[in-house]
């Protein structure tokens, strides 16, 4: 139990183009998704926390309008990198507020790299 | 606002052998949740082991343990008969129980090589 996926696993854009990452969980159902960023050998810096049916709440220094989240379901939340630039690749990992309540489970993460 | 520390960037053991990560952490509450999450190469971020603040009692998953020192603010991870698998980064974390704040707070994580 406690699986989450996303997709895609890697992703190559242009500048200037949007990308819509996918977080879902699979065997339960998640009120609360969160978004990290991890740059190479650092840990998990926390974006924003998605909450099912409300607006997102982004952490300091965060951009909500270039980082669009949607948690539209139990079970899905979806960043959206708007305008992506260079400087947007990176690696983002979701994870789901699981069994018990207090726990997070990730999902494997995706790459971006945007030319 | 809490802060988890954890001191070794990297750590080595030979296969089935012991080591044990450090990880301190800092909080005006006295209630929380801590955790170890394992990412290896792959990059996926797995539960190791998580521990409540308020059970006295160290929490133990198979050849995982941790050492859970309240007072002191430690929360140390033992790896009982290292296997290569074992080899990732470790993050400890914490989580406070206060309602509203679920977020996690990570430490920088220590790099465990198992060698043959």
């Amino acid at each position: 139990g406690a699986v989450v996926s996303q997709h895609p696993s890697r992703v190559i854009c242009k500048s200037g183009t949007s990308v819509k990452i996918e977080c879902r969980s699979l065997d339960f159902q998640a009120t609360t998704m969160f978004w990290y960023r991890q740059f190479p050998k650092q840990s998990l810096m926390l974006m924003a926390t998605s909450n099912e049916g409300s607006k997102a709440t982004y952490e300091q220094g965060v951009e909500k309008d270039k980082f669009l989240i949607n948690h539209a379901s139990l079970t899905l939340s979806t960043l959206t990198v708007t305008s992506a630039h260079p400087e947007d690749s990176s690696f983002y990992i979701c994870s789901a507020r699981g069994s018990p309540p207090e726990t997070q489970y990730f999902g494997p993460g995706t790459r971006l790299l945007v030319l | 606002a809490q802060t988890v520390t954890q001191s070794q960037p990297e750590m080595s053991v030979q296969e089935a052998e012991t080591v044990t990560l450090s990880c301190t952490y800092d909080t005006s509450e006295s209630d929380y949740y801590l955790f170890w999450y394992k990412q290896p190469p792959s990059r996926q971020m797995i539960l190791v082991i998580r521990q409540e603040a308020y059970k006295q009692q160290n929490a133990t998953e198979n050849r995982f343990s941790v050492n859970f020192q309240k007072a002191a603010k430690s929360f140390s991870l033992k790896i009982s008969d290292s296997q290569l698998g074992d080899a990732a980064m470790y993050f400890c974390a914490y989580r406070s129980q206060r309602g509203g704040s679920e977020k996690l707070v990570f430490g920088k994580g220590t790099k465990l090589t198992v060698n043959p």
